[in-house]
């Protein structure tokens, strides 16, 4: 167990619709990453934030949106599905800096039909 | 030039044998790179990592040898065991970017 939490494990929507996923880091970290798991494009970094801040942001989509909380709980906001969204999502927590270890939770499976 | 090209997409060896993915880089700005495993219906989780100020770095029956000059690394498994099966992946980072940059994983199953 990372001490990450992701909620939920599964998300089961239709195309157009808006969903929320939400990420709980390991005590301590400030800082969050989401990633993308899909077969054809493996593991892509999305956003980064850190203490509350946005920090970088990959090849995300402007229909995915993401926050940190002031009690470091991220949420990723993912509108106006589409069935190629279908993917593992995962978000990742680390100390701070880009060389400490990242830790990731189980993801939560996102299907969109 | 952020990607990271990983090789092979498979891998099949026997118990008690060496598995070796490589991976290669194009960005020179890159100066972490640690390796990722993961199983089935979890997420990633660090393996080791290495800085390029060594050529390698060993922890258990897990090696990374790193060829700055020829922008290449790559992980060395000694003495397989099937609960070694899983997918691994390379990855890159940079103070400025700070984020991972995955290679495309690799699934090694080890035989009994």
């Amino acid at each position: 167990d990372s001490g990450v939490t992701q909620t939920p494990k599964h998300l089961i929507t239709a195309t157009g619709q808006r969903v929320t996923l939400r990420c709980s880091p390991r005590s301590g970290d400030l800082s969050v990453y989401w990633y993308q798991q899909s077969l054809d494009q493996g593991l892509q970094f999305l956003i980064h934030y850190y203490n509350g801040e946005e920090r970088a942001k990959g090849n995300i989509l402007e229909r995915f949106s993401a926050q940190q909380f002031p009690d470091l709980h991220s949420e990723l906001n993912l509108s106006s599905l589409e069935l190629g969204d279908s993917a593992l999502y995962f978000c990742a927590s680390s100390v701070g800096t880009y060389t400490d270890t990242q830790y990731f939770g189980p993801g939560t499976r996102l299907t969109v039909l | 030039q952020q990607q990271v090209k990983q090789s092979p997409q498979s891998l099949i060896v026997q118990k008690g044998g060496i598995s070796i993915i490589n991976c290669a880089y194009e960005n020179t700005a890159f100066d972490y790179f640690p390796w990722y495993q993961q199983f089935p219906g979890k997420g990633p989780a660090l393996l080791i990592a290495i800085r390029p100020d060594v050529s390698e770095k060993k922890e258990g029956r897990f090696t990374i040898s790193f060829n700055k000059s020829a922008k290449q690394f790559s992980l060395h498994i000694m003495d397989s065991q099937p609960g070694d099966s899983a997918t691994y992946f390379c990855a890159a980072s940079t103070p400025r970017l700070g984020r991972l940059t995955f290679g495309e994983g690799t699934q090694l199953t080890v035989n009994p």
